[in-house]
């Protein structure tokens, strides 16, 4: 069945650090979605790339859609403590949606 | 305020007794959604709703129902209960696949224990 797969499952970084997570489907997508969540929250939209090959920026997040469209990353530069959470990849197969198993980060100041 | 709200957020059960978890948006959104989320496997997709009248099923729906007789409601029901069904259910809803904007709203989540 489709899978979608995240890695790593966990990073911890120093402040200032820089980090990326990477998204792989099993299945081309016609477009990919990235959500953050707080730990003790829901899942927050952060943006959709929809273009095979798009980079998309939003201050220090740059987002990535691979030209097969089956693969995404969220790069994030120089870490600060609020960017604390979990980070889901999200992608549509027909009309059912499928999340990446998530990569949990940690900051530390 | 644009939300979406689920009820109750916290719920202690016993395997076999029915319940229900309410979710509501006031979006005039035609697409809901209900996921679980479980440590190490992201959330996973129980049902969804197209419209309307209009379920299907996701990825995991053995041992779930909905139903959506209104637009703005979808409630998930447990008919028995079992202990595999521990886990933070979230609600979602949005604009249907195919419009520009696909972003999902989420609420706040419900934690069930079923012992």
């Amino acid at each position: 069945g489709q899978q979608v797969m995240q890695i790593p499952q966990y990073q911890h970084v120093q402040e200032g650090e820089d980090f990326t997570t990477y998204c792989n489907s099993s299945t081309t997508l016609s477009n990919i979605q990235w959500y953050k969540q707080r730990p003790g929250g829901h899942p927050v939209f952060l943006i959709q790339l929809v273009k095979s090959g798009e980079v998309k920026k939003q201050k220090r997040l740059t987002f990535q859609f691979g030209e097969a469209k089956k693969n995404s990353s969220l790069h994030i530069t120089a870490t600060q403590t609020t960017d604390v959470g979990t980070y889901f990849c999200a992608g549509p197969v027909g009309n059912q949606f499928y999340f990446g198993t998530g990569t949990s980060l940690t900051v530390i100041p | 305020e644009a939300q979406v709200t689920q009820n109750p957020r916290y719920l202690i059960t016993v395997t076999g007794k029915k319940l229900t978890v309410t979710c509501s948006q006031n979006m005039n959104h035609e697409y809901m959604s209900w996921y679980r989320q479980d440590p190490g496997l992201g959330l996973r997709q129980i049902y969804y709703s197209m419209n309307v009248e209009v379920t299907d099923k996701g990825d995991v729906p053995e041992g779930y129902k909905v139903s959506r007789k209104e637009k703005r409601n979808f409630p998930l029901i447990l008919e028995s209960p079992s202990p595999n069904q521990t886990s933070l259910y979230f609600c979602a809803s949005m604009n249907p696949a195919g419009t520009e904007n696909n972003e999902q709203f989420f609420g706040p989540g419900t934690r069930l224990t079923v012992l």
